[in-house]
């Protein structure tokens, strides 16, 4: 089974500009979460997506957003970038039940300048 | 609330060496642990999980064990090799309510030859 990509690999956005990311989670899977890395606050929880609903949101502002389509492909979008939105975001896969086995995607560099 | 605390790093040893690397857990309700690796330039790699208390988990040597009266999910390894250098993560994740991994912050290990 393929596993989980994310596109693109790697960003280099411009301070005030918008961004998209995308997830294809592995064959089967329904929930899709987005989680961001940096040096300072280590792996934060963003949101996650189960048949195309939001069931749970971390603590993040409004410009952070996601969506999940039919296909359990999901898309995370960040507006208005910041200098500290620079990280390494990683979204992950599981059945959406409660064995929740996360198997996580190669990431999506962001450096915004 | 749920945290996850893990030993600074680096942890540099030498190769066939033990490794520990302690994990210590605060969380309601019943969590399910995790112990994921990164390594360079990569995604989150699940390396072994356990769901209730006393489970042991354990791939490529790893291994670690759910001790619900110490809250503790240890890592360890009998004979480590220059290839398990990288940064090891312990996670938990509430099995009642929300779908988030919780994450430590982090353990770089360092195996030299």
């Amino acid at each position: 089974k393929a596993g989980v990509t994310q596109t693109p690999r790697y960003l280099i956005k411009t301070r005030g500009q918008q961004v998209t990311l995308s997830c294809s989670p592995i064959s089967g899977h329904r929930s899709v979460s987005w989680y961001q890395q940096t040096p300072g606050q280590g792996l934060q929880f963003l949101f996650e997506y189960f048949s195309e609903t939001q069931r749970n949101k971390g603590n993040f502002p409004g410009r952070f957003s996601g969506r999940q389509f039919s296909n359990s492909r999901s898309e995370m979008n960040v507006s208005t970038l910041e200098l500290g939105d620079s990280a390494l975001y990683l979204c992950a896969s599981s059945l959406g039940d409660k064995a929740n086995e996360q198997y996580f995607g190669p990431g999506t560099r962001l450096t915004v300048t | 609330g749920n945290s996850v605390t893990q030993m600074e790093g680096p942890v540099t040893l030498s190769e066939e060496a033990f490794l520990t690397i302690n994990c210590t857990y605060t969380a309601t309700g019943y969590p399910s642990l995790f112990w994921y690796v990164q390594y360079p330039g990569e995604g989150l790699q699940l390396l072994l999980k356990a769901t209730k208390a006393d489970d042991k988990g354990s791939n490529k040597g790893f291994e670690a064990t759910y001790r619900k009266e110490t809250t503790s999910f240890h890592l360890e390894k009998g004979s480590v090799q220059v290839s398990d250098s990288a940064v090891y993560f312990c996670a938990l994740i509430r099995m009642d309510s929300s779908y988030k991994l919780i994450f430590g912050s982090g353990t770089r290990l360092l195996v030299r030859p």
